[in-house]
């Protein structure tokens, strides 16, 4: 059974700072692994998605890493923003699973001004 | 692309009340539906897998009596919570997705409270 973990669990940070928020599963029999963001209240905003051959992913300012033999993940933000607090959730997607997401507890990101 | 529209967003009712949610994809059509609960500062957990014209797929502890799916077309799904109390009050999330290994667009949510 897939068990995901998000170390850490809280960060606040000063604004322009950079980033790492780790994710880390247990079965590295997985299709992709996807990075959400989830405001306040809100759903899931995708933000990155890796293809396990894939390394890694760049949007913007996010960069994803995938290491599927070691079962991590990390997302990279660069020059953090207030804008950019929210709960971050990875999500890995197994094969045989239905298309079923995993989610870990997240972390959640307080950017100061 | 790839929009959810989840509806509605807030629900405030007496307990005994059953209450209806609608997931619908707007622009793909969505094979594959999921139904996540939240509660406050925990991650989102699976309730159920429905495909499209068959039976949903419950979760271990997932009472599908209390929670009825149906997913009738490729662009809806609703979730139907029977005879409500205040501990199913939660966040229902839904969200849809083309196939097996295609990603999943989520919908923004629905607030329950059962008073």
């Amino acid at each position: 059974k897939q068990e995901v973990t998000q170390i850490p669990a809280a960060l606040s940070v000063p604004e322009g700072e950079n980033l790492v928020l780790n994710c880390s599963f247990t079965d590295s029999a997985i299709y992709n692994l996807q990075w959400f963001r989830q405001d306040p209240g809100k759903g899931l905003t995708s933000l990155l998605l890796i293809q396990s051959s894939q390394r890694e992913q760049t949007s913007g300012r996010l960069n994803a890493s995938l290491d599927k033999s070691s079962g991590r993940s990390t997302l990279y933000i660069a020059a953090s923003q207030p804008g950019d607090s929210a709960t971050y959730l990875c999500a890995p997607l197994n094969y045989n699973q239905g298309g079923k997401l995993i989610f870990g507890q997240g972390t959640e990101l307080s950017v100061k001004p | 692309g790839a929009v959810v529209s989840q509806h509605p967003s807030r629900v405030i009712c007496k307990s005994g009340t059953s209450v209806k949610i609608e997931c619908r994809s707007l622009d793909f059509q969505a094979t594959t539906m999921f139904w996540y609960r939240q509660f406050p500062k925990q991650s989102l957990m699976l309730m159920a897998t429905s495909n499209e014209g068959s039976k949903a797929t419950y979760e271990q502890g997932v009472e599908k009596d209390k929670f009825l799916i149906n997913h009738a077309s490729l662009t809806l799904s609703t979730l139907t919570v029977t005879s409500a109390h205040p501990e199913d009050s939660s966040f229902y999330i839904c969200s849809a997705s083309s196939g097996n290994h295609q990603p999943q667009h989520f919908g923004d949510g629905t607030r329950l409270s059962i008073l």
